[in-house]
């Protein structure tokens, strides 16, 4: 069974621009989450999606948003992308809640 | 609040040695605790979970504790080896979701 794909792997964008990234979960897992790995915060939970609908938000401002289609695919996005927004944005899936995460590679996004 | 707090951030052992990382919590309505290991550049991956109605869970070398009266889990390594060499993090689940609020982790050192 296929893991957890994320793509990119890596990204490089400059302040103000937006960036959108893609999360593709473990066959029949309708869960994905989303999480940002930084060596100062730790990795903080930005949002999760069940079924299209987005289930728990974490405390990042509006300018980080996503969304998961019928296929269970998901997608982030963030806009006018800050120098503090650099990180490793890590996409796990869940069979359902409360079971364990898998986790991808993550996408490392640099901001200059 | 959601708050988990993780002892201690960086711990170095000899091999053959026994290594224990310990969590603390606030929130009465957690009731799922996982644990996860994130060597360098790689993604975290679970090792072991508990739920709230179970005390103690084993698998081989590792083992987690739960005393959810003092609100704290605990993580046990027995006979640790180099490859045991990593970052671990727990965290907290709560309701029947994906959302994991996540510890700030331990560096763990096994020394030849």
């Amino acid at each position: 069974k296929a893991g957890v794909t994320q793509t990119p792997r890596y990204l490089i964008k400059t302040r103000g621009q937006q960036v959108t990234l893609s999360c593709s979960p473990i066959s029949g897992h309708r869960s994905v989450s989303w999480y940002q790995q930084t060596p100062g915060q730790g990795l903080q939970f930005l949002f999760e999606y069940f079924s299209e609908t987005q289930r728990n938000k974490g405390n990042f401002p509006g300018r980080f948003s996503g969304r998961q289609f019928s296929n269970s695919r998901s997608e982030m996005n963030v806009s006018t992308l800050e120098l503090g927004d650099s990180a490793l944005y890590l996409c796990a899936s869940s069979l359902a809640g409360n079971s364990p995460l898998h986790f991808g590679n993550g996408t490392r996004l640099t901001v200059t | 609040g959601e708050n988990v707090e993780q002892h201690p951030s960086t711990l170095s052992v000899q091999e053959g040695d026994s290594a224990v990382i310990k969590c603390t919590y606030s929130d009465s309505a957690s009731n799922y605790f996982p644990w996860y290991k994130q060597e360098l550049g790689k993604r975290p991956q679970l090792i072991i979970d508990i739920r709230s109605n179970v005390g103690e869970k084993k698998d081989q070398r590792i083992a987690v504790t739960l005393n959810k009266t003092a609100k704290h889990f605990s993580l046990h390594i027995t006979e640790t080896q180099p490859e045991d060499s990593a970052v671990y993090f727990c965290a907290l689940g709560s309701g029947n979701t994906g959302k994991l609020i996540f510890g700030q982790g331990t560096t763990l050192q096994v020394k030849p």
